[in-house]
């Protein structure tokens, strides 16, 4: 299958800092969707980019759609606690989801 | 709007006991998706209907693992026997299936122990 490869694995961040994380791949997607998953949770969509060099926000997180179609950003600003979680990218082409093996973010007070 | 419904949220069973999932997608959803994951990775695909139709199967254990989608709309994924190695957060997920501007809507999953 193809390859998601995300970074960092884990960060360790204090509260009211920024964060990114990316996502690069080998093969073209055409869309790249941004998740959080808490402890005994399912993903939760945070954001879906579908074109080239897409640029979107949802509150404090902004995600970015590079502009060669292999790779993504999630930056979250200003961190808080509960921004604490595991991060995943995952993207989309020819009718399939495959997905990084997230970034861990914890945010100490 | 009602999201992804999984039941159980816990389910504690012996090797070589047989275990179902139940899984109700999102109103509307064609495509619904089974996925195995493992702690700390992503979700791994075991298998993708659209509609009542199987997509890929191709990562399903099918010695062990079944699945259906008899009416197109709900779902129920089974392992029988069940191994230790198959404890595992079982996630089910949903999209329109159209093709473009998708989304993938996952539920709470049901965390799988085998003792």
């Amino acid at each position: 299958g193809q390859q998601l490869n995300q970074s960092p694995q884990s960060m360790f961040i204090q509260e009211g800092e920024d964060v990114s994380m990316n996502c690069t791949s080998s093969s073209i997607f055409n869309t790249w969707l941004w998740y959080k998953q808490d402890p005994g949770e399912g993903p939760v969509l945070l954001i879906a980019l579908y074109k080239a060099g897409e640029l979107t926000s949802n509150g404090r997180l902004t995600a970015q759609f590079g502009i060669t179609r292999k790779d993504s950003f999630l930056n979250i600003s200003a961190s808080i606690p509960s921004d604490v979680g595991i991060y995943f990218c995952a993207g989309f082409n020819f009718n399939k989801f495959y997905f990084g093996s997230g970034t861990k973010l914890n945010v100490k007070p | 709007e009602a999201g992804v419904a999984q039941s159980p949220r816990y389910k504690i069973i012996e090797k070589r006991q047989s275990v179902a999932f139940w899984c109700n997608p999102i109103s509307g959803h064609a495509t619904l998706y089974w996925y195995q994951q493992i702690l700390g990775q992503g979700p791994k695909l075991l298998i993708q209907f659209q509609n009542n139709g199987v997509v890929d199967d191709s990562q399903l254990p099918k010695d062990r693992f079944s699945a259906e989608r008899l009416k197109g709309v709900d779902s129920t994924l089974k392992i029988q026997p069940a191994k230790l190695e198959d404890s595992a957060v079982y996630l089910c997920a949903s999209s329109l299936g159209t093709g473009t501007n998708e989304k993938l809507f996952f539920g709470s999953g049901t965390q799988l122990s085998v003792l």
